[in-house]
């Protein structure tokens, strides 16, 4: 079966960069697209990233996505971190008819 | 603006049926590109898929729980269900529901629904 693996945390301090590796665990990543989502606490995931590197409308471009077929990993960047951004993120793809999760990693802004 | 919502029992007892229903309003539930799928969510653990129903019919499920879910959809009533026989504590969780679009991009989400399983 395929899997997403995810940092459980992560941790950086307001205005630095952070990046949230999804590495997969077989085949490559590259072939269905990546989407990153965003959940705080009690509310719904909603998206920052999709189709690998594109980000919906009111998303600031402080995050960014991108591919890594020799790690066969995607990975999601945050730059200019402020508290707000502190939260869960996921990362989610498609293999054989399901759809898969990562693990989910916590982003603390510290 | 699509918004879906979901509704069902917030407690279930063990070995007996889960029952959810997503009502979908703003939009159509009979578009050709887009599925239905229900999403939960063990409390503080991660997000897993269950299934996944287009207006057609076609349906696909989480191997890991295909022997005991059936989803279905209703496109007079603007809704689609779920229903999970057998369960036990594992299976709470928040229940989503949620649109996917051809990309397989799950856009929007439903606020979720909280199942206890317990007797």
């Amino acid at each position: 079966n395929f899997m997403l693996t995810q940092p459980h945390s992560v941790s950086e301090s307001p205005g630095k960069t952070v990046t949230i590796s999804c590495t997969g665990s077989s085949g490559s990543i590259a072939r269905n697209y990546v989407q990153w989502y965003q959940q705080r606490p009690g509310s719904a995931p909603t998206t920052v990233i999709y189709e690998d590197n594109q980000r919906p409308s009111g998303v600031p471009d402080r995050f960014s996505g991108s591919i890594d077929s020799s790690s066969n990993s995607a990975s999601l960047t945050i730059s200019g971190l402020k508290p707000e951004d502190e939260a869960d993120y996921y990362c989610q793809s498609y293999d054989s008819s399901n759809q898969v999760f990562g693990g989910g990693t916590k982003l603390t802004v510290l | 603006q699509l918004q879906l919502q979901e509704s069902g029992p917030g407690l279930v007892k063990p070995s007996e049926t889960l029952s959810l229903s997503c009502s979908v309003s703003g939009g159509s539930i009979s578009e050709t590109n887009y599925f239905w799928d229900w999403i939960r969510q063990p409390p503080g653990k991660g997000l897993e898929w269950i299934a996944s129903i287009h207006y057609s019919g076609s349906t696909d499920y989480n191997p890991s729980l295909k022997s005991r879910v059936t989803i279905s959809l209703d496109t007079s009533k603007k809704q689609f269900s779920l229903e999970m026989s057998s369960v036990i504590a594992a299976d709470t969780a928040v229940y989503f529901c949620a649109r996917r679009g051809f990309y397989n991009l799950f856009d929007p989400w439903g606020q979720g629904t909280l199942v206890i399983v317990s007797s």
